[in-house]
């Protein structure tokens, strides 16, 4: 079974500082990960993914994630926050067939200006 | 716009009665998936198409829910006898042939009164 945890509901940061949003899965297999960001009102937009390639993921609007095997982690980062970054942050992870994505319980980011 | 489009955004319902939804994938993109989203949580998976066929149901699309792609192209999803529980976020997604990300449409947002 494959799964993923977000350890923090919400973060709050200051405009200009780092943003670091956790996320852990637990796979039997070696796993495709994704992020996807949810802003009010709008749909689900891919930010970056991770399919057994490079470890460390670049995304869109400066984001990027490390994937990490021997801590089972898949932490997304930036180096400094952007008060268009406030939103709802998915962890993604999906099943081998392809099939079906398992969402986290999401991170709602704050930017505070 | 070629991205994925849902129809309608909203649904304000009576319980009891009879709603269909429907969502046009992404061009070229034989891959479907439906998901439901409640408020705070992250989407959960419902059922998944390859072309025309699903593939795969979640347990939580009960008999009431029935999903179709007729002709390998749009989908319907049809809730029968609505229930206030399922007053919900109902998103598509779509995935090309090759690659793993899936492509979010806005949703349809259902409330049953």
């Amino acid at each position: 079974a494959q799964s993923v945890t977000q350890l923090d509901s919400h973060v709050s940061v200051s405009e200009g500082t780092p943003v670091l949003l956790r996320c852990n899965y637990s796979s039997s297999y070696s796993p495709s990960l994704f992020w996807y960001v949810q802003h009010p009102n709008k749909g689900l937009q891919l930010l970056l993914k991770y399919t057994s390639a490079a470890t460390l993921v670049k995304g869109i609007n400066g984001f990027e994630a490390e994937f990490k095997k021997s801590e089972t982690s898949f932490h997304l980062t930036k180096p400094s926050a952007h008060m268009s970054d406030a939103a709802e942050y998915f962890c993604v992870v999906i099943t081998n067939t392809g099939n079906q994505f398992y969402f986290g319980t999401g991170t709602s980011l704050t930017v505070i200006p | 716009d070629t991205g994925v489009s849902q129809d309608p955004r909203h649904k304000i319902t009576k319980r009891g009665q009879n709603v269909t939804f429907r969502c046009d994938p992404i061009s070229e993109h034989n891959r479907l998936y439906w998901y439901r989203q409640t408020l705070g949580q992250g989407p959960e998976f419902l059922t998944y198409f390859q072309n025309e066929a699903q593939l795969e149901k979640s347990r939580l699309l009960s008999d009431r829910f029935s999903a179709e792609r007729p002709k390998g192209s749009f989908s319907t999803l049809e809730i029968q006898r609505t229930e206030q529980g399922d007053s919900a976020m109902y998103l598509c997604a779509s995935s090309p042939p090759r690659g793993w990300e899936q492509f979010f449409g806005p949703g349809t947002r259902l409330t049953v009164l």
